[in-house]
């Protein structure tokens, strides 16, 4: 299996704070990638896929990049309804994993 | 309305045998690849089962020979049928639309619990 390890896994910023959330793959996954948002109580819910191609819908402070072994999730200015719990997952194999996730806290 | 909604989670044994049911609207399970995700208690998220739209079906290790995915296109439902629980199999269910392997639409999760 693409074992797949997310850094850190928590963080404290405070709102309007430019947060980066790291996520890497065992072996070279392309730009097969996904980034999904939980909050308490709720099913996740997808950011991005495809690395770096935005879910319609979703606010444009959020952006990915990324290919091969190393990506990251960026929200250039945390606003209060970003802080929740990020996933990220590999889609190029088709036995599916999720990285351990990051928990984004308030300061 | 776009919508899963899960269901036949609760309480069993160690050993024992649960079906949990996902029923669709709004889409078709026949014609999408369909998955279960799994969320123990507060922790990560774990990815189960997948059914494509062509029947094949694929399995996380930890579950292979103990799972089940089926659907009944005439009922529009996923299942999963789960044999053999143990402890480490109590989380919350989820069922979600997977599309390029990715999941675009969740359902709102059933709990399992798996304890004497």
């Amino acid at each position: 299996d693409i074992q797949m390890t997310q850094s850190p896994s928590s963080l404290s910023a405070s709102v309007g704070d430019r947060v980066t959330i790291s996520c890497r793959s065992s072996q070279s996954i392309d730009t097969y990638l996904v980034w999904y948002q939980q909050k308490p109580g709720n099913a996740p819910k997808r950011l991005i896929y495809a690395a770096s191609i935005l879910q319609p819908g979703v606010p444009s402070r959020f952006s990915g990049s990324g290919s091969g072994t190393d990506f990251s999730l960026t929200i250039s200015s945390l606003q209060r309804e970003d802080f929740a719990t990020y996933y990220c997952q590999q889609t190029y194999s088709s036995l599916l994993t999720f990285g351990g996730g990051t928990k984004v806290e308030i300061k | 309305e776009v919508q899963l909604v899960e269901s036949g989670g609760g309480l069993v044994q160690p050993g024992g045998s649960l079906r949990l049911s996902c029923e669709a609207s709004g889409i078709n399970v026949r014609s999408n690849h369909m998955s279960w995700v799994r969320q123990a208690p507060r922790k990560g998220l774990e990815w189960v089962s997948l059914i494509h739209d062509g029947g094949s079906t694929y399995y996380a290790e930890s579950v292979k020979g103990r799972f089940a995915i089926s659907r009944d296109t005439s009922k529009n439902t996923l299942y999963l049928e789960m044999n053999s629980l143990r402890a480490e199999d109590t989380a919350v269910y989820y069922c979600a639309r997977t599309v390029q392997y990715s999941f675009d639409l969740w359902g709102q999760g059933i709990l399992v619990t798996v304890s004497s």
